[in-house]
């Protein structure tokens, strides 16, 4: 029973396309998040939602819009893709923005790759 | 500008002996530092953690030392096993409360038979 999920879990598609990657949890979480895992291997956080609600929103292009229809789901889409934009995109899910860091469960990731 | 440094891309330990994994961090407002373990085409999954009020953390085979006058912590794994393998994430929150865990780029960790 797949707690968070992301579908799809790998992308190929041309530069300047506009793609969009989703993410559900069936946990009850209430606090989502979408991280980059980029070439050199860092995760860093792109954005944060709390019922629905952005509360984290990193130095990320304005071509990435994250959008929450409800608290279980949290889709990233992307618009415009650039060649940098090729990475492992992880999407999370905690009980609540207050101290359950370490119960952030991720999903299995979206290896995207721009060509 | 790397605020969690894991310097090691890869160690191998043979299967019986301790792994000791190496983390370093240069903000001094983190309050409190996880660990996370990450098999191929899957997501990390939760460790262990330590406080900054605490020097040692032991869960099981894993245990979590902290240092803060080094800036250091380390996660070491006894007795290692093979599905230890695998690459591990040191992390760090600040202070400042704004929910981010700040990541390392991972070790990977190979157990030898």
């Amino acid at each position: 029973d797949t707690a968070v999920s992301q579908t799809p879990k790998y992308l190929v598609t041309q530069m300047g396309n506009d793609k969009s990657i989703k993410c559900e949890q069936n946990l009850g979480h209430d606090t989502m998040y979408w991280y980059k895992q980029d070439s050199k291997k860092f995760l860093k956080i792109m954005f944060s939602y709390n019922n629905k609600e952005l509360i984290i929103n990193e130095t990320v292009p304005n071509r990435f819009s994250p959008k929450s229809p409800d608290k279980a789901h949290l889709n990233l889409h992307i618009n415009s893709l650039e060649l940098g934009d090729s990475a492992v995109y992880f999407c999370a899910s905690s009980q609540d923005r207050q101290g359950a860091w370490e119960t952030q469960y991720f999903g299995p990731g979206t290896r995207l790759l721009v060509l | 500008d790397q605020q969690v440094k894991q310097n090691s891309p890869s160690l191998s330990v043979q299967e019986g002996r301790i792994s000791i994994l190496n983390c370093d961090y240069t903000n001094s407002m983190f309050d409190y530092f996880l660990w996370y373990k990450k098999y191929p085409a899957e997501g990390p999954t939760f460790l262990i953690s330590i406080s900054s009020i605490k020097d040692k953390n032991e869960d099981g085979r894993f245990t979590v030392f902290l240092n803060k006058s080094a800036k250091h912590l380390s996660l070491h794994i006894v007795p290692s096993q093979p599905g230890d393998s695998a690459v591990y994430f040191c992390a760090a929150r600040a202070m400042n409360r704004d929910d981010k865990i700040i990541f390392g780029k991972g070790t990977r960790l190979h157990i030898l038979p």
